[in-house]
C-alpha cells in the first residue's frame, strides 16, 4: 500500500529553526508537496520538489532524496504565526495525490 | 493560482437530511477534487469531479452517497445525503492543472455537523 510518514507533533522555540521530516512509499513518484494548514482554514502551498536536494524559498526550504523515499521541511527565524500543521503530499504514479496526516507545529515564546 | 469558493461555509443538518455544497473557481480548471478532513486529521480524498461525466470515486465513497455534479470548468456540487453524525466533517474543494508539478489550490471549506 501507499504511505507517507510524519510526526504527529511538534513544539519549538520562537526564534529557533525546526525541521519535520516526511517518509513515504508510494506507486510511483512525480513529485513531492509541502502545505501549511493553519487551524480552521484550507490547507496552502509551501514547496514542490521533483528532483533530489534543496529548495529554498525565503525562511522556509525542502529537502528531498528520492532514493531514500525522504523529505524535510526547514523553517528557520520561527515566528508565533508559523504555528500550524504541516502536510507532507506525494504525487504517484497516477497523478493522485497521497497526504501524510501532517504535523502539528507548537511555537512557543 | 486559483480563486475557490465555497458555500456554505458552514451549515447544522439533522440526521437523515441532505445537503450539497457548492464550490465556484474564479477561471477554468482542469481537476476538480473533493476532500473531507475530521477534525485533527488529514485530507480525505472523497472523488475527482470531472466535467461532463460521472465522478471517480476513492474507496469508501459512492455516488449514492455523495453525488457530484460538474458542469462546466469553473463550478462543481457535492451533494451529502441521508446525513449521519458521522458525516460531521470539513468537506474541502480543491482545483489544479495536470502538469505533475502543478499544485492545488483549496477553497476555504465547508463545515458541516449532523445532529
Amino acid at each position: 500500500g501507499q504511505n507517507i510518514d510524519q510526526p504527529t507533533e511538534m513544539t519549538a522555540t520562537e526564534g529557533a529553526i525546526v525541521q519535520i521530516n516526511c517518509t513515504y512509499q508510494t506507486s510511483g513518484f512525480n513529485g513531492l508537496f509541502w502545505y501549511q494548514q493553519h487551524a480552521g482554514e484550507a490547507p496552502t502551498f509551501l514547496s514542490y520538489n521533483v528532483l533530489d536536494g534543496l529548495e529554498e524559498k525565503g525562511r522556509f526550504s525542502s529537502f528531498l532524496s528520492r532514493s531514500k523515499g525522504y523529505s524535510y521541511l526547514l523553517l528557520k527565524e520561527l515566528q508565533m504565526k508559523d504555528s500550524a500543521s504541516y502536510l507532507c503530499a506525494v504525487r504517484d504514479r497516477d497523478y493522485q495525490l497521497i497526504w501524510g496526516a501532517g504535523t502539528k507545529l507548537i511555537i512557543k515564546p | 493560482s486559483a480563486v475557490i469558493s465555497q458555500k456554505p461555509s458552514r451549515d447544522i443538518c439533522q440526521r437523515g437530511t441532505s445537503l450539497t455544497i457548492q464550490c465556484q473557481v474564479d477561471s477554468q480548471v482542469t481537476m476538480m477534487f473533493w476532500y473531507r478532513q475530521q477534525p485533527g486529521q488529514s485530507l480525505t480524498l472523497i472523488a475527482t469531479a470531472n466535467q461532463g461525466s460521472e465522478a471517480t470515486y476513492e474507496s469508501g465513497f459512492v455516488i449514492d452517497k455523495f453525488p457530484i455534479s460538474r458542469p462546466n470548468l469553473t463550478f462543481s456540487t457535492l451533494t451529502v445525503s441521508n446525513m449521519s453524525p458521522e458525516d460531521s466533517s470539513i468537506y474541502l474543494c480543491s482545483v489544479s492543472g495536470t502538469s505533475g508539478s502543478d499544485e492545488q489550490y483549496f477553497g476555504p471549506g465547508t463545515r458541516l455537523t449532523v445532529t
